[in-house]
């Protein structure tokens, strides 16, 4: 079955540490996209890209970096310059930008915890 | 700009009784218009959505929306909820152009 695949479920960062949560699909999706979740906040947007070797800056994006060098595959790196990193990050794609009318598929997650 | 908002943060409901969970939207123009459920540790998963047509939109699992412009909400509805509806259920908004945004959810409690 087509999905998204996210891993690894829990990851534990270090302070001053550098960490990055994979995120692959198989739906052959264009556009792709990374959110952080904190409670009572909703969801806020890190990243998104809709196409191979371009991405753009989300709401949040500050201390985060992200590549996008196969449709497949849209990566994020939490950077030491995140100070509050510790949350539930998601990924999630659609066919294209214009195609968000039709819902966005997500991953099942990566929970990220300073230690 | 556009904005979504839940009033209520935490519901609890008796399993049988009828549900429906609040949502409202500010944009000028009809938006596309989203329910989505996450289980505990979780993705989210989409219910529903509504773009044009009949404001009275099918989703999954017997859950239902209705699209009231007058109102400028789209709350969604189940007629007899079961334990396993238990869950955290976002609504989210889209003008076409701009990024998707979510409110910041309702969690659903379930009591025999």
């Amino acid at each position: 079955d087509g999905g998204i695949t996210q891993s690894p479920k829990y990851l534990f960062r270090k302070e001053g540490q550098n960490v990055t949560l994979s995120c692959e699909q198989n739906l052959n999706h264009d556009a792709m996209y990374w959110y952080r979740q904190d409670p009572g906040q909703g969801l806020r947007l890190i990243y998104y890209s809709q196409i191979v070797n371009d991405f753009q800056k989300g709401d949040i994006a500050e201390g985060y970096s992200v590549s996008r060098e196969k449709k497949e595959s849209f990566p994020l790196t939490v950077t030491s310059a995140q100070k509050n990193p510790t949350a539930f990050y998601l990924c999630a794609s659609s066919i294209g930008l214009r195609d968000r009318r039709l819902g966005y598929t997500f991953g099942s997650g990566t929970r990220l915890t300073v230690v | 700009a556009q904005s979504v908002t839940q009033p209520d943060i935490h519901i609890t409901v008796s399993e049988g009784a009828s549900l429906e969970l609040r949502c409202n939207y500010s944009y000028g123009a009809t938006p596309y218009l989203f329910w989505y459920v996450q289980s505990p540790g979780q993705g989210l998963q989409l219910l529903l959505k509504y773009f044009s047509g009949d404001t009275l939109v099918q989703g999954i699992k017997g859950f239902e929306a209705e699209f009231k412009r007058s109102q400028s909400s789209f709350n969604l509805r189940k007629p007899s909820v079961h334990w396993s509806d238990a869950a955290e259920y976002f609504c989210a908004v889209w003008s076409g152009y701009q990024k998707v945004t979510f409110g910041t959810g309702t969690k659903l409690q379930v009591i025999p």
